[in-house]
């Protein structure tokens, strides 16, 4: 199994341009989120999805916008980039949303706006 | 807002001798702790957890002690490897369902010397 798997693993963009991550899981999970990480600092959640289907709000979705029109793909959208969103881009996904339940974690996405 | 923040941004140790890296929560409603191990390049890597009704939890050279009095969290690495060079990040979860929504703290280095 490849588990989470993130493209790109890097990207270069310009202030306003547009952009979507990739983000892809071969293990059935139904959740899946989005967290970004900036230098020195934990992951912050931007969006989740519980399902197909189904997605909501993290702590900082601000900028962004996800689908999630099958359980194995959740792509994240940046619309007009700025460069408070350069980032490492973390996807990860889990099985059920049970308290105890892992999180699985993809290699992350290195963007930056400039 | 509730925070998990760590003591110490970096700790370098002699290989082979024991690590202790702490972790200080503020939320004293989660009832939920994670140690996440970072290597350079890496997604995070699930290490070990802890419930709140637990007070010590062993793995594999890793133990988690938590202390619900003064909400304070600790990783101890036994005979500390190369390997174990990375960053470490405890997270925190309050309450069950709503995804598995973690918050985390700003991490800590650990460099083994050898």
């Amino acid at each position: 199994n490849a588990g989470v798997t993130q493209t790109p693993k890097f990207r270069i963009l310009k202030i306003g341009q547009s952009m979507t991550l990739q983000c892809t899981q071969d293990m059935n999970h139904n959740y899946m989120y989005w967290y970004r990480q900036d230098p020195g600092m934990g992951l912050k959640l931007i969006y989740y999805s519980v399902g197909a289907g189904i997605t909501d709000k993290g702590e900082v979705p601000n900028g962004y916008n996800v689908s999630r029109s099958t359980t194995e793909d959740f792509p994240l959208r940046l619309e007009l980039a700025a460069p408070s969103q350069t980032s490492v881009y973390f996807c990860a996904s889990s099985r059920t949303g049970s308290t105890n339940e892992k999180l699985f974690f993809g290699s992350g996405t290195q963007l930056s706006v400039l | 807002g509730e925070s998990v923040g760590l003591h110490l941004p970096t700790l370098s140790v002699q290989e082979g001798d024991n690590s202790i890296i702490n972790c200080a929560y503020s939320n004293s409603a989660s009832d939920y702790f994670i140690w996440y191990k970072q290597e350079s390049g890496k997604g995070p890597q699930f290490i070990i957890d802890i419930r709140s009704n637990m007070d010590k939890r062993q793995g594999q050279r890793v133990t988690v002690l938590l202390n619900k009095t003064v909400k304070h969290l600790s990783l101890q690495i036994a005979a500390t490897q190369p390997g174990d060079s990375a960053v470490y990040f405890c997270a925190e979860k309050e309450g069950a369902g709503g995804g598995n929504k973690l918050t985390f703290g700003t991490g800590t280095q650990l460099k083994v010397e050898l």
